[in-house]
C-alpha cells in the first residue's frame, strides 16, 4: 500500500518568508509525527498528533513554528519567518495508534534550504 | 534520564565480514527500542524493533539484535556485510509509557569497502 508521503522534496526559500511543508500519512494511522533532521544530527521531535487529543507541541523550537492536521489525516508544518538556521530536512512520520511498540513509517523528507 | 548512546560514529568493514553497531541505552522503565536504516537520499526504514518479548531480535536483510539488560545494550549485528548495507544507522529508544518523543542516537555510518 501507499507510504507515507511528503511535499515538496525539496523547498530553496529566502530569509524572512513563509513555508508550508506537507504530509499525508499512511491511510488509517491516527498518530502522526514531525521530525527534523539537521545535518550530522540524529532526529528532533518536533510535533505529535494522536486521534482528536490535543497535539504534542512541546518539540517546536519558537513559535515561528506551527502545525495542523485537518480531520485526522493530511498535516502541515508552517514555518513562518525562516531563519537560515531552520534549513534542515523535515520528516513526518506515522503509527497505527501511537503505542509504545508501534512502529513508525517515515516518509521521504522535505529538504528545506534558507538562504 | 533516558538516553541513547551509539558508541560510533562510523564504521568500515570489508564485503563478507561481519557488522557490528554498538548501541546502550538509559531507560528508568522497561524500553521498547529501535534500529533504523537511511540509505543516501531515502527515507528512514524499520530494521527490527524490541518492545519486551525475545531479547534476541531478528529484521530485516539479515540483521539481529540483542537486548542485555545487565549491560544496557542493543547491538546490531550482521553475520556477512553485503555492500547495499552501507547506510546510516539509528539507535532509538521509547520509553514506557510515552510514545511521544522518541530518543535518537546521533548515527552511525556504515562503509562497506569491496
Amino acid at each position: 500500500g501507499a507510504g507515507v508521503s511528503q511535499s515538496p522534496s525539496n523547498k530553496v526559500t529566502e530569509k524572512g518568508k513563509d513555508v508550508e511543508l506537507r504530509c499525508d500519512p499512511i491511510s488509517g494511522h491516527t498518530a502522526l509525527y514531525w521530525y527534523r533532521q539537521s545535518l550530522g544530527q540524529g532526529l528532533e521531535f518536533l510535533i505529535y498528533f494522536q486521534g482528536n487529543s490535543a497535539p504534542d507541541k512541546s518539540g517546536l523550537p519558537s513559535d515561528r513554528f506551527s502545525a495542523e492536521r485537518t480531520g485526522g489525516s493530511v498535516s502541515t508544518l508552517t514555518i513562518q519567518r525562516t531563519q537560515q538556521e531552520d534549513s534542515a530536512v523535515y520528516l513526518c512520520a506515522s503509527s497505527l495508534a501511537g503505542g509504545r511498540g508501534d512502529t513508525q513509517y517515515f516518509g521521504p523528507g522535505t529538504r528545506l534550504t534558507v538562504l | 534520564a533516558q538516553s541513547v548512546t551509539q558508541l560510533d560514529s562510523h564504521v568500515s568493514v570489508s564485503e563478507g565480514t561481519p557488522v557490528l553497531l554498538r548501541c546502550n541505552y538509559s531507560s528508568s522503565y522497561s524500553p521498547s527500542l529501535f534500529w533504523y536504516v537511511q540509505h543516501p537520499n531515502k527515507g528512514l526504514q524499520l530494521l527490527l524493533k524490541y518492545t519486551s518479548a525475545a531479547t534476541l531480535v531478528k529484521g530485516i536483510n539479515g540483521f539481529e539484535a540483542e537486548f542485555k539488560k545487565s549491560e544496557t545494550s542493543f547491538h546490531l549485528t550482521k553475520p556477512s556485510a553485503h555492500m547495499s548495507d552501507a547506510a546510516e544507522y539509528f539507535c532509538v529508544l521509547n520509553r514506557a509509557g510515552n510514545n511521544r518523543k522518541l530518543i535518537w542516537g546521533l548515527g552511525t555510518s556504515l562503509a562497506v569497502n569491496p
